[in-house]
């Protein structure tokens, strides 16, 4: 089956301290994955998707296909992220599903 | 404003008592789903549909239905409500074609089912 996992429930880091976020997917071939973000009393908005290799608010991920991971990283933490933050990937097939790990709590302390 | 809006957003019910949950989007999409997020588990899609009347099961679609009538609108139908349904829902939406395109979430309908 294929399956997406997030390890920590819960991410507290003071402001200004690095930020990793892990993930790691079951294998199947090209994986398409995404990372989405849960700003209090906000809807799901995608954050960044590893094929367009981007940056987004300070947050990169990159795809280690050997590990299996595409862990959200951002050097400096802001409050302003705070929030929950979920890696997806598509399902297989024509579905247009989102497979969800079961998301992460990041906590920005000042 | 390109949205996708649900309606209501905070439902309190009792068991059997059928409810409808619509949801709308005004982007022109052509697959939109439902997804139910529980504690611990993350989203986990119920229902999609690619286009108008076309709809199929998603991982956990035992005690829902929906219809797709139109394309712009997809509401989810429970005809007998039962308290392990209480959860937070979540429509969502996106162009069809290629995987990887963003998929635009609803603002959330929380379900308490008593």
């Amino acid at each position: 089956a294929q399956r997406v996992t997030q390890p920590e429930k819960l991410l507290s880091v003071f402001k200004g301290a690095p930020v990793e976020l892990k993930c790691n997917y079951s294998y199947s071939g090209s994986p398409e994955l995404f990372w989405y973000v849960q700003y209090s009393r906000q809807r799901l908005q995608l954050l960044l998707r590893h094929i367009s290799r981007e940056s987004i608010k300070g947050f990169t991920a990159d795809l280690n296909k050997g590990e299996t991971s595409f862990h959200l990283k951002k050097p400096f933490a802001q409050e302003e992220d705070s929030a929950m933050y979920y890696c997806a990937r598509h399902g297989s097939g024509n579905t247009g599903k989102l497979i969800f790990g079961q998301g992460t709590t990041l906590q920005v302390k000042p | 404003e390109a949205q996708v809006t649900q309606n209501p957003r905070y439902l309190i019910t009792v068991t059997g008592k059928k409810l409808t949950v619509t949801c709308s989007q005004n982007m022109n999409h052509e697959y939109m789903s439902w997804y139910r997020q529980d504690p611990g588990l993350g989203l986990r899609q119920i229902y999609y549909s690619m286009n108008v009347e076309v709809t199929d099961k998603g991982d956990v679609p035992e005690g829902y239905k929906v219809s797709r009538k139109e394309k712009r609108n997809f509401p989810l139908i429970l005809e007998s409500p039962s308290p392990n349904q209480t959860s937070l829902y979540f429509c969502a939406s996106r162009t069809s074609g290629l995987s990887y395109n963003e998929q635009f979430f609803g603002p959330g309908t929380r379900l308490t089912v008593l």
